[in-house]
């Protein structure tokens, strides 16, 4: 089946550090990835949407300039935390839609393992 | 998007079936609703999708009347390792949605 592979699964970083996750597509191409960022017994929040080739679109309320996205190729994209804070310590999640599939045989989107960002 | 509705939580015990059901009022035509189930400290995790009827794979059961304003997940005979969050998600999946998670169903299954 589609996997999505995340690297590193947890980091720690000092404050003002800037700190690089990447999403891997492993068997599959995905022109389109998304980023989430989840806190302690929260639900996911989108963060934004990683286009191959392409600006990525950004959620209202996230700082563009702090969380660069790149996703310069169709099986991969990377999330940047630039400058981090303590409050920016969070998990952080992406994921990917297999291409060519079918509405009755799609499985939705494939997550990746996330990654347990620590800023002290 | 269609916004989804669930219980916040769930108790359960071992052997029991669980049912959650989500509620999605404004589904369109050409949504799916997929359900993921996510343990602490990981990415969430496909269970089962479906459009209508009902949809049975080997580790649940979806349910989906016909109006399609609602679905339930049925997990049979849980164990302790059910525990987890459960998210019912609506979109059309072809469509490269924007995936937006509600709450999601906190399950706790005791011994």
């Amino acid at each position: 089946g589609a996997v999505v592979s995340q690297h590193p699964s947890r980091v720690i970083c000092k404050s003002g550090t800037s700190v690089k996750i990447e999403c891997r597509s492993l068997d599959f191409q995905a022109t389109t990835m998304f980023w989430y960022r989840q806190f302690p017994k929260q639900s996911l929040m989108l963060m934004a949407t990683s286009n191959e080739g392409s600006k990525a679109t950004y959620e209202q309320g996230v700082e563009k300039d702090k969380f660069l996205i790149n996703h310069a190729s169709l099986t991969l994209s990377t999330l940047t935390v630039t400058s981090a804070h303590p409050e920016d310590s969070s998990f952080y999640i992406c994921s990917a839609s297999p291409p060519g599939t079918g509405a009755n045989i799609n499985y939705g989107y494939t997550f990746g393992s996330g990654t347990r960002l620590t800023v002290v | 998007l269609a916004k989804t509705t669930q219980p916040i939580s769930m108790d359960s015990y071992e052997g029991q079936e669980v049912n959650i059901t989500c509620s999605h009022n404004n589904i369109a035509t050409n949504d799916y609703i997929t359900w993921y189930q996510q343990f602490p400290s990981q990415g969430p995790r496909f269970i089962i999708q479906g459009y209508k009827t009902k949809v049975t794979n080997e580790v649940a059961s979806l349910f989906i009347p016909a109006d399609r304003k609602s679905s339930t997940l049925s997990l049979p005979r849980v164990s302790l390792s059910d525990t987890a969050v459960y998210y019912c998600l609506v979109g059309d999946w072809t469509g490269g949605f924007k995936t937006i998670f509600g709450a999601g169903t906190r399950l706790f299954v005791k011994a």
